[in-house]
């Protein structure tokens, strides 16, 4: 099954502990990307990649780090979580560098920073 | 810059009535457009999509959208709600940047409530 796996789903966790959400899809995308979601915010962009080892900032990227060492994985990297990082946290991707908008998102990893 | 507004953070309605969620753009370019849902507890899912062909767009569970340039607008209805169309809709532009790659920005979402 066409799926984008996110782990954890639920982390609760402390102020300055590094902590790695993973992201893995299985349908040989090119381009995945990692957003946040809050409440009368809608979705912003933290990172994006459009293949190995091409990454890029997105809307939001401060306190965060990406990697994209092999095509499937894209861990977002949180170095020293702080409390304004809590939040819901979407893995996406998309067939083709050219991003045609047809995104599938993974079930959400919800964050919260105490 | 492309941007997207969607008129409504809330919108109400009872069971077997019309819905209507309506969404505004700015893009620079022919953008493609698309409408995405989120139940509660999951992910995004595609709805629908436009990118310049019919500008009347079907999609899953009988929702449609139309595409108004004069208008700048891409409202999603839908004939008669049914309460599992109670969730979360998106409105997104997709817009083509100089580099050749595109860009997606997504409204701050509509959520739907049905009542029955």
């Amino acid at each position: 099954e066409a799926q984008v796996t996110q782990n954890p789903r639920y982390l609760i966790t402390v102020t300055g502990k590094k902590l790695t959400v993973t992201c893995s899809q299985n349908m040989n995308h090119e381009y995945m990307s990692w957003y946040r979601q809050d409440p009368g915010l809608g979705l912003r962009q933290i990172y994006y990649s459009m293949n190995v080892e091409v990454t890029d900032k997105g809307d939001v990227p401060e306190g965060y780090k990406v990697s994209r060492k092999e095509k499937r994985n894209f861990p977002l990297i949180l170095e020293s979580p702080s409390p304004n990082q809590t939040s819901l946290y979407f893995c996406a991707s998309s067939l083709g560098g050219r991003l045609t908008g047809e995104l599938f998102f993974g079930e959400g990893s919800r964050l919260t920073v105490l | 810059a492309q941007s997207v507004t969607q008129l409504d953070s809330h919108v109400s309605v009872s069971e077997g009535t019309p819905v209507l969620l309506r969404c505004n753009y700015s893009s620079s370019y022919s953008p493609s457009l698309f409408w995405y849902v989120q139940h509660p507890n999951k992910g995004l899912q595609l709805l629908l999509k436009y990118t310049s062909a019919a500008t009347l767009v079907k999609g899953i569970n009988g929702f449609e959208a139309e595409f108004k340039k004069s208008e700048t607008s891409f409202h999603l209805t839908k004939p008669s709600a049914h309460m599992s169309d109670a969730a979360e809709y998106f409105c997104v532009v997709s817009d083509l940047m100089a580099s050749g790659y595109s860009t997606l920005t997504f409204g701050k979402g509509t959520m739907l409530l049905v009542s029955p």
